[in-house]
């Protein structure tokens, strides 16, 4: 039932290089979110768009960048990764009404050392 | 902003009925209640979401009494595939932002 697409699932990294987590949607919908989770821990926001050409800063810190060109895509960069950067990064949508639930992509597990 | 508080942890048994407790005391008038299911190493899913009295879907329901100062989720006869973090959530309104507590750890046992 996936309709949220996250890419890479893994990846392993050397610190300083940068990278790109691609995030792409097929069901239209105008918000999208990256949600950062360390393994146990909960989720938090750190980026999310109301639509093309909108980006915002969620609650959580975060050095890493977002761009909304098209609808359907939500791209994640860090520009120099860390180890600090280890972590899941988390993609999600939703419809612009208030109150509609999330659906979340499955994730990429960012290991970097 | 409306904090939730929920149980670290829970276990049961499969065929048993499973309830959740979450409060949120400070939930505002327009807000929503709303709880996600998380399996290790997926993104979480959307389970069910409430405003007040009683919602029942396909997979759980969600009971809310009057002062909606807390919420309880109902999975009835939970299987080994229902063990999962359970997150409850107050959906602010108007907001763009949903706030992700620790979440209730549940683990079904055979």
């Amino acid at each position: 039932e996936a309709d949220i697409y996250q890419t890479p699932r893994y990846l392993v990294i050397g610190t300083g290089k940068k990278i790109t987590l691609e995030c792409s949607q097929t069901m239209g919908h105008d918000k999208m979110y990256w949600y950062q989770q360390d393994p146990g821990m909960e989720l938090h926001l750190i980026h999310y768009s109301y639509g093309v050409n909108s980006t915002e800063k969620g609650d959580l810190s975060s050095e890493s960048t977002v761009s909304r060109i098209r609808t359907e895509h939500f791209p994640l960069t860090l520009e120099s990764a860390r180890p600090s950067h280890t972590s899941q990064y988390l993609c999600a949508s939703s419809k612009p009404l208030d109150n509609s639930p999330l659906h979340f992509g499955n994730g990429t597990r960012l290991t970097v050392t | 902003l409306a904090k939730t508080t929920q149980p670290i942890s829970m276990d049961s048994y499969e065929g048993q009925e499973v309830n959740i407790t979450c409060s949120h005391n400070n939930i505002a008038t327009n807000d929503y209640i709303t709880w996600y299911q998380q399996f290790p190493s997926q993104g979480p899913r959307f389970i069910i979401q409430g405003y007040k009295t009683k919602v029942t879907n396909e997979v759980a329901s969600l009971f809310i009494p009057a002062d909606r100062k807390s919420s309880t989720l109902s999975l009835p006869r939970v299987s080994l595939s229902d063990t999962a973090v359970y997150y409850c959530l107050v959906v602010i309104y108007n907001t763009d932002k949903l706030i992700f507590g620790t979440g209730t750890r549940l683990q079904v046992f055979p």
